[in-house]
């Protein structure tokens, strides 16, 4: 069964004090993993999709990595609209559907 | 701008009655749409894969006579809630990929549904 967890749960940080959120997955063979921002009552903003491990994208303060096991996502100097959860997501070779992790609750203070 | 939009943004309804919430792929034909549900603070789980002209694909543990799909255009699904309990009161969002078979699928703004 595919899977995927997300760590840590929620983080706290000051503004511009940079860190890295984690995505581990198990699943029968990557097709794509992706990552999106979520903010309160609101629907997944797609962020980056990572298809092979030593790939790495980056979007002004997010960068996304991919290893064989696992995904990370540095975010850079983070500012206080860098608050939001941060969901992981996997897609299996064949397969359409996303499995998601329960996501990164990152709180930015100014 | 948004591509796939959801109607209604919240609803509340009485338990026993039945909502209908709408997907619309907008600037794009979607043959196949996804719905989801996330509780408060937990992951999105999907219900259903929903795929224009022909009957809808149910995940494991999902009631298809509970949750009924439609998709009969290439812009339109309908989830609709059958019998609605307060258990069933939570954030339905659907998702399609803009283009057929492509890996990126982009969410509508959801659906808060309250059963009282």
């Amino acid at each position: 069964e595919d899977q995927v967890t997300q760590s840590p749960e929620a983080l706290r940080l000051q503004e511009g004090e940079s860190s890295s959120l984690n995505c581990s997955y198990t699943v029968s063979g990557l097709r794509g993993l992706f990552w999106y921002r979520q903010d309160p009552g609101k629907g997944p903003e797609f962020l980056f999709t990572l298809y092979s491990a030593g790939e790495e994208k980056e979007k002004e303060r997010l960068k996304a990595t991919l290893t064989k096991k696992e995904s990370f996502l540095h975010i850079t100097a983070p500012k206080p609209e860098d608050s939001a959860t941060y969901l992981c997501a996997v897609q299996a070779q064949g397969f359409q559907k996303l499995v998601f992790g329960t996501g990164t609750r990152l709180l930015v203070s100014p | 701008g948004a591509v796939v939009s959801q109607h209604p943004s919240r609803v509340i309804c009485k338990s026993g009655t039945s909502v209908k919430i709408e997907c619309r792929s907008l600037d794009f034909q979607a043959t196949t749409m996804f719905w989801y549900r996330q509780f408060p603070k937990k992951s999105l789980m999907l219900m259903a894969t929903s795929n224009e002209g022909s009957k809808a694909t149910y995940e494991q543990g999902v009631e298809k006579d509970k949750f009924l799909i439609n998709h009969a255009s290439l812009t339109l699904s309908t989830l609709t809630v059958t019998s609605a309990h307060p258990e069933d009161s939570s954030f339905y969002i659907c998702s399609a990929p803009k283009l057929a078979g492509e890996n990126e699928q982009y969410f509508g703004p959801g659906t808060r549904l309250t059963v009282t």
